[in-house]
């Protein structure tokens, strides 16, 4: 049974960082095939998928926030942290953590467990 | 602006037949799996249909889909009060090395 559980701060401040903790059971990040990715929801507004680690430590972002996100293991086999450097109220979302596997000559593959999500508001 | 299009809302009586489309490019639909999603008010999305529709444990099988060229489809059938949610199509972009997400179609059970 895979669960995934997100954390953080529920206000930050205009250009402070965001940083997010995912903490997961049911797999491990040091076996092959395995991948945590990030996805926020804006209030009212669409899923955006921001960035995706695998255990292999392949990165992947969202282009259009590249410069401002960075995911990475945690000090523990069940973990991932997420860092959005220089928020701005737009940032304002539901951040979700969700598992997504992926396998030798396969492209990545769907997110089929999601945490509950953790609201973040940016406001001074 | 999402890199998928989809319809915003979509509507039918019980017991109807409900589509939604999602439109894309050749870096995402035209050469990945397209994936589809539910969500409910305040809760997490749920993976509705997989890599060539199909459905995890527990979804019923009126959900089904399909995909030409750039543009895929999710179809219902059978409507039911309990299908009204968001739905959102999904897919791994080539061009961009990234996902992308359409921006949600709204389901109203009239």
């Amino acid at each position: 049974q895979i669960t995934l559980n997100e954390s953080g701060p529920p206000v930050v401040k205009p250009t402070e960082t965001l940083t997010l903790t995912c903490s997961f059971s049911g797999f491990s990040l040091t076996t092959g095939g395995m991948g945590v990715a990030w996805i926020r929801q804006p209030p009212g507004k669409a899923l955006e998928w921001l960035a995706l680690i695998y255990w292999n430590d392949e990165k992947y972002y969202n282009s259009f926030l590249k410069n401002r996100l960075r995911v990475t293991k945690g000090t523990s086999d069940n973990q991932v942290v997420l860092t959005v450097t220089n928020v701005d109220p737009l940032d304002t979302a539901t951040y979700f953590c969700a598992h997504s596997p992926k396998y030798p000559s396969s492209p990545p593959l769907e997110f089929d467990f999601w945490g509950q999500g953790t609201l973040v508001a940016v406001s001074s | 602006q999402s890199v998928l299009t989809q319809p915003p809302s979509a509507s039918g009586t019980p017991g109807q037949r409900v589509t939604i489309s999602c439109s894309g490019s050749n870096s995402n639909l035209g050469n990945n799996f397209v994936y589809w999603y539910q969500q409910f008010p305040g809760t997490a999305p749920k993976l509705l249909l997989s890599t060539n529709n199909q459905r995890p444990s527990g979804v019923p099988d009126r959900f089904s889909g399909s995909k030409s060229a750039t543009s895929a489809f999710l179809a219902i059938s059978g409507l039911r009060s309990e299908d009204e949610a968001d739905y959102y199509c999904a897919s791994w972009d080539d061009s961009l090395s990234g996902w992308v997400f359409g921006g949600g179609t709204k389901l109203t059970v009239l």
